[in-house]
């Protein structure tokens, strides 16, 4: 079956801009959380999204934001770019299982920010 | 909160040697713990799981991972690396006792294979 797909996989962006990232989960995983991933910080998680809900956020700024449709794909949006926000954006998804299932990961978004 | 802590931010092997990547995890209750493995310019890959069943979990491509409470260790190994092994080894702990979707990763430990 198809995993987790993310688009696109590259982005260059300029300072003070806004980016759009796609994530289309699993069939059937209804969870989606992003992670932000840096050399120096390594994975942050940002938001995970159950049935278009939001159920868990990072300690990031507004400027972070997503969302999910009823197609349980999501998007993560990031408003007013710093240079700062360059680094791997990593979706994965879940059956939000209680027992713990585990997470599929995408194979990311590499975001540059100039 | 759980943590976990990956003790070795790099590890060298020569390819056919064992692998052992350290990870202890901090957690006021018997948590899942996962390993994952990231090739370069990869996401993310489920090498094993655990979830309070066996404590000896057995993974892909040949790795596996022993749960020890009395340690708080869930130590990953591998009998006879391979080149294709080079790659950076992620322990991870989800956050809270329910499935909130928040997963905290140790800072990672990149395995370097020799021939």
């Amino acid at each position: 079956k198809a995993g987790v797909t993310q688009t696109p996989r590259y982005l260059i962006k300029t300072r003070g801009q806004q980016v759009t990232l796609s994530c289309s989960p699993i069939s059937g995983h209804r969870s989606v959380s992003w992670y932000q991933q840096t050399p120096g910080q390594g994975l942050q998680f940002l938001f995970e999204y159950f049935s278009e809900t939001q159920r868990n956020k990072g300690n990031f700024p507004g400027r972070f934001s997503g969302r999910q449709f009823s197609n349980s794909r999501s998007e993560m949006n990031v408003s007013t770019l710093e240079l700062g926000d360059s680094a791997l954006y990593l979706c994965a998804s879940s059956l939000d299982d209680m027992g713990g299932y585990g997470y599929t990961f995408g194979s990311g978004t590499r975001l540059t920010v100039v | 909160a759980q943590s976990v802590t990956q003790l070795d931010s790099h590890v060298s092997v020569s390819e056919g040697t064992p692998v052992l990547l350290r990870c202890n995890y901090s957690s006021s209750y018997s948590p899942s713990l996962f390993w994952y493995v990231q090739h370069p310019n990869k996401g993310l890959q489920l090498l094993l799981k655990y979830t309070s069943a066996a404590t000896l979990v057995k993974g892909i491509n040949g790795f596996e991972a022993e749960f020890k409470k009395s340690e708080t260790s869930f130590h990953l190994t591998k009998p006879s690396a391979h080149m294709s092994d080079a790659a950076e080894y992620f322990c991870v702990v989800p956050q809270g006792s329910s499935n909130t979707g928040k997963l905290i990763f140790g800072q990672g430990t990149t395995l370097q294979v020799k021939p």
